[in-house]
């Protein structure tokens, strides 16, 4: 069974620009959330989809973004690149990822952003 | 709002040696806490979910108890061995998506 897919693995923009990651759950997986990860602050909660659907958002500026599509696959926007957001970003999917739950998150590999 | 301290930030020890991480949250109302690890570069691997309503879990050599009243968990791993060497994260779930510690960085020396 293949395990959560991120790509690109690695990406280095220019501040000003924007960007596209992307994550393919586990199959049967309905559920995906993100999160950036920096030394500093630790792992954030960014969002999380469910259905096609932005269930919870974490504390973050509006030029973070996300979407999911039908076959439960999800894309994460950041527009306006500054250097504060070089973090790693992690994609997490569960079946339902319904608060109370009690499911296991299983986690990408991450997609390594360096902005200069 | 939900705070998860991680005590130590970093610990060394040699193999063989039996070690307690240790997690701490301010808000007492979770489903759940669960203890994840990280390599270098990498993802997060789940290594053992508790729910509100356990007192502990093991999985092999290792061994995470909670006791939520006090706001504490603590993972034990016997018989360290040098492939545990990697970051050990905590994280609770409770009325907002999972908030997690900044993690213990674990070096076992050969």
């Amino acid at each position: 069974k293949a395990g959560v897919t991120q790509t690109p693995r690695y990406l280095i923009k220019t501040r000003g620009q924007q960007v596209t990651l992307s994550c393919s759950p586990i199959s049967g997986h309905r559920s995906v959330s993100w999160y950036q990860q920096t030394p500093g602050q630790g792992l954030q909660f960014l969002f999380e989809y469910f259905s096609e659907t932005q269930r919870n958002k974490g504390n973050f500026p509006g030029r973070f973004s996300g979407r999911q599509f039908s076959n439960s696959r999800s894309e994460m926007n950041v527009s306006t690149l500054e250097l504060g957001d070089s973090a790693l970003y992690l994609c997490a999917s569960s079946r339902q990822g319904r608060l109370g739950n009690n499911e296991k998150l299983f986690f990408g590999s991450g997609t390594q952003l360096s902005v200069l | 709002k939900q705070e998860v301290t991680q005590i130590p930030a970093a610990l060394s020890v040699p193999e063989g040696e039996n070690l307690v991480l240790n997690c701490s949250f301010t808000d007492s109302a979770i489903y759940n806490l669960q203890w994840f690890r990280q390599d270098p570069g990498k993802g997060l691997t789940s290594l053992l979910l508790i729910q509100s309503s356990q007192r502990e879990q093991t999985s092999g050599r290792l061994n995470a108890s909670l006791d939520k009243s006090s706001g504490r968990s603590t993972l034990y791993i016997a018989a360290s061995q040098p492939g545990d060497s990697a970051t050990y994260l905590c994280a609770v779930e409770g009325n907002t998506p999972l908030v997690f510690g900044k993690g213990t960085r674990l070096s076992v020396i050969a």
